[in-house]
């Protein structure tokens, strides 16, 4: 059965650092997704992407954040100078079109920042 | 603004008793509703979800959820509950993108 994966499983970087989280949507989705929950907390929408642009995005998403499919099976979601608030649990997602349609889940990415 | 409630943070129940876990939404529009279970450390696995027809929705692991419009509603119930089914569960909107609610926590006694 397709399924979306991500890497890294676990990032640890130093706060101001840049990170990329990695994400392999299934391969017929169109609408990408990446959502974040910090621990113990709620998950948050961050951004959806579709036909090579950003659809829809969250306050959270600001200037920091950018989102890319640099070919045809890659999503990534870059934080160009990491916070510490920024240490959560990042979830890729996809699926085939927006309204009426479950979004598939990747295992997702621990980020810590130190 | 759309959102989704989930008014118990933590359960506790014993094995072998039923179990519900409540969700209120807010939305305008026909809702598309889901629920979501996150085991420890682990992502986020579809239970069951809502579109359109029956309001009683069957999902996997032996869970049932049922919409109720008029109460804006989608409850999720288990008649015997499992140790393994100790984990967190959100219930979530979809307005495109997915709005969750806060989680609830669930325990389970031997």
């Amino acid at each position: 059965e397709p399924e979306v994966t991500q890497t890294p499983s676990h990032q640890v970087t130093q706060m101001g650092q840049e990170v990329i989280l990695r994400c392999v949507p299934i391969s017929n989705h169109l609408y990408f997704y990446w959502y974040r929950q910090i621990l113990g907390q709620k998950v948050e929408f961050l951004v959806s992407f579709y036909n090579n642009e950003i659809s829809e995005k969250s306050e959270i998403f600001d200037d920091q954040f950018s989102v890319e499919r640099p070919d045809g099976s890659n999503f990534t979601l870059k934080i160009r100078s990491t916070k510490l608030e920024d240490s959560a649990m990042y979830f890729c997602a996809s699926n085939q079109r927006p309204v009426g349609n479950e979004q598939f889940f990747g295992p997702g990415t621990r980020l810590t920042v130190l | 603004a759309q959102s989704v409630t989930q008014p118990d943070i933590h359960i506790t129940v014993s094995e072998g008793a039923s179990l519900e876990l409540r969700c209120n939404y807010s939305y305008g529009a026909t809702p598309y509703l889901f629920w979501y279970v996150q085991s420890p450390g682990q992502g986020l696995q579809l239970l069951l979800k809502y579109f359109s027809g029956d309001t009683l929705v069957q999902g996997i692991k032996g869970f049932e959820a049922e919409f109720k419009r008029s109460q804006s509603s989608f409850n999720l119930r288990k008649p015997s509950v499992h140790w393994s089914d100790a984990a967190e569960y959100f219930c979530a909107v979809s307005d495109r993108k997915l709005i969750w609610g806060l989680g609830t926590s669930l325990a389970v006694n031997p």
